[in-house]
């Protein structure tokens, strides 16, 4: 069983900050790893994937990734309120199945 | 379809009836996945269909719970006899295939169970 952490938050962050959220991940084996975003009520939606080691930037979106120590990050830079949302991790596991993380909740203030 | 479909989008039922959850994917997506979504918590897998067959149905909570699915097309999801713990929002996705990347989630079904 892959286990995925995530601290819960709430995160706040002032507006134009840097929010920085983090996961950890248990089965040393696992190559792919993906940032969702999901608004209260809403179903969760696909920002970002990495797959190596290093950083992967999308706009203001940069997914950091450490395969050694198992962590996987996501920065988002100059945060708005509309990022407010909450942020789930998830590890990809056999036949395209992914493990979640419990999602940490950003809070961007204005 | 456009996007994956799931009906109802609400659903609350008395304990101990039985529901039938519906999700219809994107057209020619051949892999189609249930997750169910407690509240405060991330997604719990539950099922995965290739086709119409099911390789893995490890995240089925209970033997209350099946799943089925027409061909590569609608699949619906069964809990019967429900009880309260079952509330929860049940969320399917549909991609290409199962080497694809991440996946397009539908709308979801909460389903309340009183």
């Amino acid at each position: 069983q892959k286990e995925v952490e995530q601290n819960s938050g709430p995160l706040s962050v002032p507006e134009g900050a840097i929010a920085s959220l983090n996961c950890t991940y248990s089965d040393r084996g696992s190559q792919s790893f993906f940032w969702y975003r999901q608004y209260s009520g809403k179903s969760p939606e696909l920002i970002m994937s990495i797959y190596s080691n290093g950083d992967k930037e999308d706009g203001r979106f940069t997914a950091q990734l450490n395969k050694a120590s198992q962590y996987v990050s996501l920065l988002i830079r100059d945060s708005q309120p509309s990022d407010s949302a909450t942020y789930l991790c998830a590890v990809r596991g056999n036949f395209n199945k992914f493990y979640f993380g419990s999602g940490t909740k950003l809070n961007v203030k204005p | 379809g456009a996007g994956v479909s799931q009906s109802p989008s609400n659903k609350v039922t008395e304990k101990g009836k039985d529901v039938e959850l519906r999700c219809d994917p994107i057209s020619g997506h051949t892999a189609l996945y249930w997750y169910r979504q407690r509240l405060g918590q991330g997604l719990e897998f539950l099922i995965y269909f290739q086709g119409n067959s099911a390789p893995d149905k490890s995240g089925l909570p209970s033997d209350r719970f099946s799943a089925e699915r027409t061909g590569e097309s609608v699949s619906t999801l069964t809990i019967q006899r429900t009880q309260q713990e079952d509330s929860a929002v049940y969320l399917c996705a549909s991609s290409l295939d199962w080497t694809g990347d991440g996946y397009t989630f539908g709308s979801g079904t909460r389903l309340t169970v009183v």
